[in-house]
């Protein structure tokens, strides 16, 4: 079946980049999604890229797509303590239904 | 308007008690979803609705009861819960199709 990793854990200072990394199994993904969620709150969709792109940006957030190594990253530029949170990656191969990673939680200190 | 609302934000019930949880939206979505989530856990996939029929129940048990009433409204009716139960339970709502996602702020059940 599909599986999605990510490692669990991340601590930046603020004002580094952050890097966020997920690899999936699934080739028949067609789109990879990049979910933030607050402590005790519902998951935040950030940013998403369908299967046949290499890169997206959105603002701060850039997405990167590696297909042949079924590799996906989320890079936050200029990271914020706001941005501490856990960071879900998921895929979705068509049927209404996603696969989560298990989560990074990503740490900003001042 | 990309905004899922969930009602109520915390519940407290006892194991004999029936309740349910609510969920909205208006964004003209006919694809909706209830997921449960543990702490430090990914979302776990409970029933998916299409065009108010359900089209997927991730083998739950029958103490979850869900309903489509209309094309905006999303219920989860519990009965019977154990203690096990007690989650972030959160709805969620799409384009039908491969289509992103939007997830409401989740209902907190603990169940006593």
């Amino acid at each position: 079946g599909e599986d999605v990793e990510q490692s669990l854990f991340l601590s930046v200072r603020e004002g580094d980049s952050s890097v966020i990394n997920c690899t999936y199994t699934d080739s028949s993904s067609t789109y990879l999604y990049w979910y933030k969620q607050e402590p005790g709150a519902g998951l935040q969709l950030l940013t998403y890229i369908f299967s046949n792109m290499d890169m997206k940006q959105d603002q701060r957030l850039t997405v990167l797509l590696n297909k042949k190594d079924k590799h996906l990253s989320l890079r936050i530029a200029d990271t914020q303590t706001g941005d501490s949170a856990i960071y879900f990656c998921a895929e979705s191969s068509g049927y209404s239904t996603l696969t989560f990673g298990k989560g990074t939680m990503l740490l900003v200190s001042p | 308007d990309t905004e899922v609302t969930q009602t109520p934000k915390h519940l407290v019930m006892g194991m004999t008690n029936k309740k349910s949880l609510k969920c909205e939206q208006h964004m003209g979505h006919r694809a909706m979803y209830w997921y449960k989530q543990k702490a430090k856990k990914p979302p776990e996939l409970m029933f998916v609705y299409s065009y108010e029929k359900l089209s997927i129940n991730e083998s739950v048990p029958s103490r979850f009861s869900p309903e489509c009433p209309n094309s905006s409204l999303l219920n989860l009716h519990l009965h019977a819960l154990q203690p096990e139960d007690s989650a972030l339970y959160l709805c969620a709502s799409s384009h039908l199709g491969d289509y992103e996602q939007y997830f409401g702020p989740g209902t907190r059940l603990t169940v006593t």
